[in-house]
């Protein structure tokens, strides 16, 4: 059973560039959520997608945005990037927004350093 | 009022050892508090979880406890091992908020051979 997968694992970008990462939740689980970490903390709420729609969004610019495709996979775009971007992303996905039983799986992350 | 504090900062114990991390949280609505163990380079995995309808949890070795009036909730790893050396974050939500997870700052633990 595969569980979130995550890519790239690492990616280096220039200040101002954009980018794009890609997630594909655990099997069976249709809500994703994306988190950003820097280093030494812990993970911050960026947004959750759930039906391919935007469900929820934390306190992150508009620079940040997402897309759910139907396979329940989805993609993070950041914009006009900033050396304060440099993090962890995070995916995590579950099963259904809202449900009180669910556990919520993370991916392994993608290291983005903004140069 | 969304924040989770989260102590100590770094701890470091003896093999067979007690780890305790605590965690404090001022949002009531909060009613779902999970601890995440990271190893460097990887994402965080589900340890233990707990809801406040019950005061402690137990799963192996690990332990929460919770205390609703307090609002605070602990982690005890027992018999800490020098595998279990990591990042431990607690975090907290709330039905309504999409599930989001609000996390503490970490606790870098490491147990000593």
């Amino acid at each position: 059973d595969a569980g979130v997968t995550q890519s790239p694992t690492h990616l280096i970008k220039t200040r101002g560039q954009q980018v794009t990462l890609r997630c594909s939740p655990k099997s069976g689980h249709d809500t994703v959520s994306w988190y950003q970490q820097a280093l030494g903390q812990g993970p911050q709420f960026i947004f959750q997608y759930y039906e391919e729609e935007e469900r929820q969004r934390g306190n992150f610019p508009d620079r940040f945005s997402g897309h759910q495709f139907p396979n329940y996979s989805s993609e993070l775009n950041v914009n006009a990037l900033l050396l304060g971007d440099s993090a962890l992303y995070l995916c995590a996905s579950s099963l259904g927004p809202l449900l009180r039983g669910n556990t919520i799986y993370f991916g392994e992350g993608s290291w983005l350093t903004v140069v | 009022q969304q924040q989770v504090k989260q102590s100590p900062q770094s701890l470091i114990v003896q093999k067979g050892g007690i780890s305790i991390i605590n965690c404090a949280y001022e949002n009531t609505a909060f009613d779902y508090f999970p601890w995440y163990q990271q190893f460097p380079g990887k994402g965080p995995a589900l340890l233990i979880a707990i809801r406040p309808d019950v005061s402690e949890k137990k799963e192996g070795r690990f332990t929460i406890s919770f205390n609703k009036s307090a609002k605070q909730f602990s982690l005890h790893i027992m018999d800490s091992q020098p595998g279990d050396s990591a990042t431990y974050f607690c975090a907290a939500s709330m039905y309504g908020s999409a599930r989001q997870l609000t996390f503490g700052s970490g606790t870098q633990l490491t147990v000593l051979p």
